[in-house]
């Protein structure tokens, strides 16, 4: 069973529109969850951090949290070209590792 | 700059040959990791320090890989006998221990090529 899952995609989502990208993970004691862009051939960029139930907010992107149910979601709204990229969720484990999932690609269509 | 860097950027080499990568983490996060990548697919976890202590290292590496930091600044990446299997992006990432939430800045990557 992988630690961290994520729907490879290719998530497609017009100009403007909400995109939602979905991760699962397996460990309940996780606390600390990651949300990362990345761009083709090149590295990681961190966009949000959460480690509380419930959302959290920054500019247009909101990460949802729900640990009884073992999910973590990033809402990209008002979507632009320049967010066409591969979305990576992470974990961090008791012993601050952090776990990837494998990404989603996402392409917003102008 | 005071983010993370990575040398070198780029690296070809033909199979059977040792390569070094060096990462330079942000001066003052005390914690170094390093992943792999390759293409379609998340970083894999490699290793990770504390300081100079080097706290875990994957079962899935070969003992052709080696990782050192020695004065907990700087950090090193050694592969030896390197294999065609080897090419991929290596990446470096630090963070400081203790900080809530806990958030790993990444450098710009190491690609191997192994031919």
């Amino acid at each position: 069973q992988k630690e961290v899952e994520q729907n490879s995609g290719p998530l497609s989502v017009p100009e403007g529109a909400i995109a939602s990208l979905n991760c699962t993970y397996s460990d309940r004691v996780s606390q600390s969850f990651f949300w990362y862009r990345q761009y083709s051939g090149k590295s990681p960029e961190l966009i949000m951090s959460i480690y509380s139930n419930g959302d959290k907010e920054d500019g247009r992107f909101t990460a949802q949290l729900n640990k009884a149910s073992q999910y973590v979601s990033l809402l990209i709204r008002d979507s632009q070209p320049s967010d066409s990229a591969t979305y990576l969720c992470a974990r961090k484990t008791s012993y601050d590792k952090v776990i990837f999932g494998p990404g989603t690609s996402l392409s917003v269509i102008p | 700059d005071t983010g993370v860097s990575q040398d070198p950027r780029h690296k070809i080499t033909k199979r059977g040959q040792n390569v070094t990568f060096r990462c330079d983490p942000i001066s003052e996060h005390n914690r170094l990791y390093w992943y792999r990548q390759t293409l379609g697919q998340g970083p894999e976890f490699l290793t990770y320090f504390q300081n100079e202590a080097q706290l875990e290292k994957s079962r899935l590496l070969s003992d052709r890989f080696s990782a050192e930091r020695p004065k907990g600044s700087f950090s090193t990446l050694e592969i030896q006998r390197t294999e065609q299997g080897d090419s991929a992006m290596y990446l470096c990432a630090s963070a400081t221990k203790g900080g809530f939430p806990y958030e790993q800045y990444f450098g710009p990557g190491t690609r191997l090529t192994v031919t």
